[in-house]
């Protein structure tokens, strides 16, 4: 089946930048979203790419996609304290309404 | 802000007896998504729901579980009998309808089963 991976943890100075990888295997994949979850808290949609567009910019984020590649990336700049969380990429498959997620990847701000 | 909405937010229950988690979309959202997250893994797709439709139902464990969105009312996941592997965070999402210029995914902030 599709499947989406990341890397599982990731550590920044606070005021660095963060930059999260994520990969997918589905060839016919639409749109790709990046999720933020607190602990004992939902997923807060940050944002998301139509896969016609190589970047998109949204305040301190920004997402690149290589489909060839099939390699999507997230960037925060001035990375804050308030932005330790674990962090999911995840793909629309199919078109339909089924995501299929990463393991997420937990990322640590230290001061 | 009248996002997805769902209760309870934590339950318990003891082995053998029914889950019930209820979810309501966001306002104009006419798809409803379930996801479970079991401790220590990611999501996993379970079932995607429109009114009174079973659309795809593909990650619904074959017995014991169902879903639901009637025309009136939240949409319900339901375990029946459940057991402690089914102990997981459970998360609603929603959707605009279909031809919407938009194609957000929103989150509920979960319902969190604990089966003792």
């Amino acid at each position: 089946g599709e499947d989406v991976e990341q890397s599982l943890f990731l550590s920044v100075r606070e005021g660095d930048s963060s930059v999260i990888n994520c990969t997918y295997t589905d060839s016919s994949s639409t749109y790709l979203y990046w999720y933020k979850q607190e602990p004992g808290a939902g997923l807060q949609l940050l944002t998301y790419i139509f896969s016609n567009m190589d970047m998109k910019q949204d305040q301190r984020l920004t997402v690149l996609l290589n489909k060839k590649d099939k390699h999507l990336s997230l960037r925060i700049a001035d990375t804050q304290t308030g932005d330790s969380a674990i962090y999911f990429c995840a793909d629309l498959y199919n078109q339909g309404g089924k995501l299929i997620f990463g393991q997420g990847t937990e990322l640590s701000v230290k001061p | 802000n009248a996002g997805v909405m769902q209760n309870p937010r934590h339950l318990v229950r003891r082995r053998g007896q029914e889950a019930r988690l209820r979810c309501s979309p966001m306002k104009g959202h006419s798809h409803v998504y379930w996801y479970r997250q079991l401790p220590e893994e990611g999501l996993k797709f379970m079932v995607y729901l429109q009114k009174e439709n079973i659309i795809d139902e593909s990650g619904m464990p074959k017995e014991r579980f169902s879903a639901e969105f009637p025309k009136e009312g939240p949409s319900i996941l339901r375990i029946q009998q459940v057991v402690r592997g089914d102990s997981a965070a459970y998360f609603c999402a929603s959707s605009p309808p279909t031809g919407s210029s938009e194609n957000t995914i929103y989150f509920g902030e979960g319902s969190w089963l604990t089966v003792v």
